[in-house]
């Protein structure tokens, strides 16, 4: 069945720290990725999608390419702010379908 | 952007009792609406998938006489907590799919049976 695995967190960096949380994935379809944040204590928000290969998905500054040949959609950011800290989930879903999420990664930013 | 709502934000509520739940699209027609459950740092658990006008689709595991799940209208699905136990105890969270098939998120409900 289909699955997504990311990285072990938490991830702890210094404010403008370069950031990347893997994030791999296996489906029997062509799935459509996402990464979703979640600040605490709140529900979780849509930071960026991507639906077909090699499409790269962007929002605030953090980006994801879709790798089919890899089966990656890693996150990335070139500079990380401490409001950035949060729990990052990566996702996918075939066309209609619930989303599968990995685990979650922590990331804590200090300045 | 989409926007969901919850309702309740936080409920607390006496062991035995049932606890409703309310998950609205807000701006948009949700053909499909979904409901996650979240234990502590961990990851979302899906509860059930609820279509518009018929039966929602339980995951395995998950018991339908104890969560109802009615999905009224195109911007509107209930979840019921029936007979409420100390393990149900958790951070309820919805989400709807618009017509492109992303998902957005309700903030979640936070239940405490006592």
């Amino acid at each position: 069945g289909n699955s997504v695995t990311q990285m072990e967190g938490p991830v702890t960096l210094s404010e403008e720290a370069f950031l990347t949380i893997n994030c791999t994935y296996t489906a029997t379809g062509y799935p459509s990725l996402f990464w979703y944040v979640q600040y605490p204590g709140e529900g979780l928000q849509l930071l960026l999608k991507a639906t077909k290969a090699d499409d790269k998905g962007s929002n605030k500054g953090f980006e994801a390419t879709y790798r089919k040949e890899t089966t990656s959609f890693h996150l990335e950011k070139g500079s990380v702010q401490v409001s950035d800290s949060a729990v990052y989930f990566c996702a996918l879903s075939d066309y209609g379908t619930a989303l599968i999420f990995g685990k979650g990664t922590t990331l804590s930013v200090s300045s | 952007g989409a926007v969901v709502s919850q309702h309740p934000s936080r409920v607390i509520c006496k062991s035995g009792t049932s606890v409703k739940i309310e998950c609205r699209s807000l701006d948009f027609q949700a053909t499909t609406m979904f409901w996650y459950r979240q234990f502590p740092k961990q990851s979302l658990m899906l509860m059930a998938t609820s279509n518009e006008g018929s039966k929602a689709t339980y995951e395995q595991g998950v018991e339908k006489d104890k969560f109802l799940i009615n999905h009224a209208s195109l911007t509107l699905s209930t979840l019921t907590v029936t007979s409420a136990h100390p393990e149900d105890s958790s951070f309820y969270i919805c989400s709807a799919a618009d017509s492109q098939e992303t998902q957005y998120f309700g903030p979640g409900t936070r239940l405490l049976v006592l």
